[in-house]
């Protein structure tokens, strides 16, 4: 168990809606990343936030949106969600966000659209 | 250009037998380092093992090692004693100096992993 937790486990959804996707990062830890992991693309990295900052960002989609409060838990949210936001999405947190240190995993979210 | 290559999309070995997953990186900072993540079927993310480019040594975990060869800019991971829990899919990543302030990882495709008895 890495200490970052994630819910839901699974989500199944219709094309067209919009969800959100919860973290929440070790006990500590000020950095929260957010990963998409689809078979044709691989992991991609979709954005980073640091102490409620938005920190770095990746190949994140206009529909997709992020943000991490007071309490440093973080929320993805995805809109007007099409058949290939269909994957597993990741959140991941570190101790800081300039580090070269490991980043520990969370169990993952599997969104299905359908 | 892919920044992490793995080459090897799928490997066996026999149970108790040592295995090799190959990663080639292509960076042109002195600063980074270099991790491996396993992920099961169940689907998790686990950390395996880091190296800093300017670490003299390989890094160890347990059975897990990595081979880094530097000049050529390779990071293996060696798995001793391969057991049949190894089975799973095996990434590389790398995170160099920081964008705006942050080390973003950039991942391999990865190498699936099946450990026979």
């Amino acid at each position: 168990d890495s200490g970052v937790t994630q819910t839901p486990k699974h989500l199944i959804t219709a094309t067209g809606q919009r969800v959100t996707l919860r973290c929440s990062p070790r006990s500590g830890d000020l950095s929260v990343y957010w990963y998409q992991q689809s078979l044709d693309q691989g992991l991609q990295f979709l954005i980073q936030y640091y102490n409620g900052e938005e920190r770095a960002k990746g190949n994140i989609l206009e529909r997709f949106s992020a943000q991490q409060f007071p309490d440093l838990h973080s929320e993805l949210n995805l809109s007007s969600l099409e058949l290939g936001d269909s994957a597993l999405y990741f959140c991941a947190s570190s101790p800081s966000s300039g580090s070269i240190y490991e980043q520990y995993f969370g169990p993952g979210t599997r969104l299905t659209v359908t | 250009a892919q920044k992490i290559t793995q080459t090897q999309p799928g490997m066996f070995v026999q149970e108790k037998e040592a295995v090799t997953l190959d990663c080639t990186y292509d960076t042109s900072d002195q600063s980074y380092g270099l991790f491996w993540y396993k992920q099961p079927s169940s689907g998790e993310m686990i950390f395996l093992i880091y190296q800093g480019s300017y670490d003299e040594q390989n890094a160890t975990e347990g059975r897990y090692s990595l081979n880094f060869q530097k000049a050529r800019k390779s990071a293996n991971l060696v798995i001793s004693a391969s057991q049949l829990g190894d089975s799973a899919m095996y990434f590389c990543a790398m995170r160099e100096p920081p964008s705006g302030g942050s080390y973003i990882p950039t991942f391999g495709r990865g190498t699936s992993l099946i450990v026979h008895p």
